[in-house]
């Protein structure tokens, strides 16, 4: 089965371009979410979709930052500028929710970005 | 504020040695405790507590839950190379799917 699909797998780019990230989900599962990973601190939740729908996008650092789920089978990250201190692994992931029951997420292999 | 703290850090055993990775846990309406290992690249999923006492076990690993004293411990024994990597715990809390938070892991290496 085709886990949790991230592209690209690297990105380097200069401070200032648009980034664009890119997921697919688990086939079936209904629950995406987008996690940055750094050193300093770890795994931190970006935002979530239920359902193709926003749901918490409170750990959205800024504006600059934006997340679009257009269809259940394909989401996207996208940073508009750009700075070096987005420098970071971007994971995605999916789980399927049922009823009142927390579910497992499963990750993809993540992005790492280099913003120069 | 919700928090999830690992220990210790890091840790550097040799092949066959058994190890305890130690989660503790501070979170509003705690439901579940899920535990990770990544090595270079996804967190993969190990295993998931919702209740206490139950150990979970597969192959040299298991885990168990205290929702009394707030902890959950990881056990590995006879640790093989193949086990290092970053051991990730993380807390449910609240209603939502999106209310998991992280611990900052533990960095297990094993030496031949």
């Amino acid at each position: 089965d085709a886990g949790v699909i991230q592209s690209p797998r690297h990105e380097v780019t200069e401070m200032g371009q648009e980034v664009t990230l890119r997921c697919k989900p688990i086939s079936g599962h209904n629950s995406l979410f987008w996690y940055r990973q750094t050193m300093m601190r770890g795994l931190e939740l970006l935002i979530y979709f239920n359902n193709n729908v926003p749901i918490d996008d409170s750990g959205m650092p800024e504006d600059r930052f934006s997340a679009k789920m257009p269809n259940a089978s394909f989401s996207t990250l996208k940073i508009q500028p750009s700075e070096p201190r987005d420098s970071a692994v971007y994971f995605c992931a999916s789980s399927l929710a049922t009823g009142g029951s927390n579910q497992p997420q499963h990750f993809g292999d993540g992005t790492r970005l280099s913003i120069l | 504020e919700d928090k999830v703290v690992q220990s210790p850090l890091s840790l550097v055993v040799h092949e066959g040695d058994t190890v305890t990775l130690n989660c503790s846990y501070e979170v509003t309406n705690f439901r579940s405790l899920l535990w990770y290992k990544q090595e270079k690249k996804a967190p993969t999923f190990l295993f998931m507590l919702t209740s206490s006492g139950i150990e979970k076990k597969s192959g040299r690993l298991s885990s168990i839950l205290d929702k009394k004293e707030l902890f959950s411990i990881l056990n590995i024994t006879a640790t093989q190379t193949g086990d290092s990597a970053v051991y990730l715990c993380a807390a449910y809390y609240g209603g939502s799917q999106g209310n998991l938070i992280f611990g900052k892991g533990t960095k297990l290496s094993v030496k031949p």
